[in-house]
């Protein structure tokens, strides 16, 4: 079974500064993809950020990027320059063939201006 | 470590027709949620239900769609009239508050596929 392990459930940074969410996973699948998800208040679920499992660079869109680390199983997502908009709960997923998502339980980041 | 089971895993189901999809949340958990993946597009969250009713939904969630808690460990999702743009991964959450850094427990989806 493929589980995600999101061990941070609540983090807090200064504004402008760096922050990273950690997040592990277990699986024995070889080729899969990892996401981070945004969830503001709203509650939509706004995608951040993909890992294609199959691709060593590490992904990266703008002040967002993530450290794959796939022997280790972790996929940590590092914000740089804050802003108080990142302010949500952050989620990381897997997914591998067959569509099948699965979800850590989240971290709340709060930016302080 | 507690966990959301929703069934089936796959379901598929002729335009027009009726669908439930099934979720048991965890058992000590108040707050319940679907959201919704069509095959390539973003996470969509469609309906909260607290306290035996919606406290919250989105535009996706019209007419066609209900939600109910028959029995107080089940959380069910029904389309009453399937249509072909209906076909999504659909993903069950529950909750034990709705605080902002609440924990959001994920079931590991329903695959509807509308022919």
């Amino acid at each position: 079974a493929q589980t995600v392990t999101q061990s941070q459930p609540e983090m807090s940074v200064q504004e402008a500064e760096t922050v990273t969410l950690s997040c592990t996973y277990d699986t024995s699948e070889n080729n899969y993809y990892l996401f981070w998800y945004k969830q503001p208040p709203s509650r939509q679920m706004i995608l951040v950020i993909r890992q294609e499992a199959y691709k060593q660079q590490n992904a990266t869109e703008n002040r967002f990027s993530v450290n794959f680390q796939k022997a280790a199983k972790s996929f940590s997502l590092k914000i740089s320059d804050s802003q108080l908009g990142d302010t949500a709960m952050y989620f990381c997923a897997f997914m591998w063939t067959g569509n099948q998502f699965y979800f850590g339980t989240g971290t709340s980041l709060t930016v302080i201006p | 470590e507690p966990e959301v089971t929703q069934t089936p895993s796959h379901q598929v189901t002729q335009m027009g027709q009726e669908v439930i999809l099934r979720c048991v949340p965890i058992s000590n958990h108040l707050y319940f949620y679907w959201y919704r993946q069509i095959l390539g597009q973003k996470v969509e969250f469609l309906v909260s239900f607290y306290n035996n009713e919606i406290s919250e939904k989105s535009e996706i969630f019209d007419d066609q769609f209900s939600v109910e808690r028959p029995d107080g460990s089940n959380f069910t999702l029904k389309i009453r009239s399937t249509k072909l743009e209906d076909s999504a991964m659909y993903f069950c959450a529950s909750s034990g508050g709705d605080r902002v850094n609440e924990k959001l427990f994920f079931g590991s989806g329903t695959q509807l596929s509308v022919l």
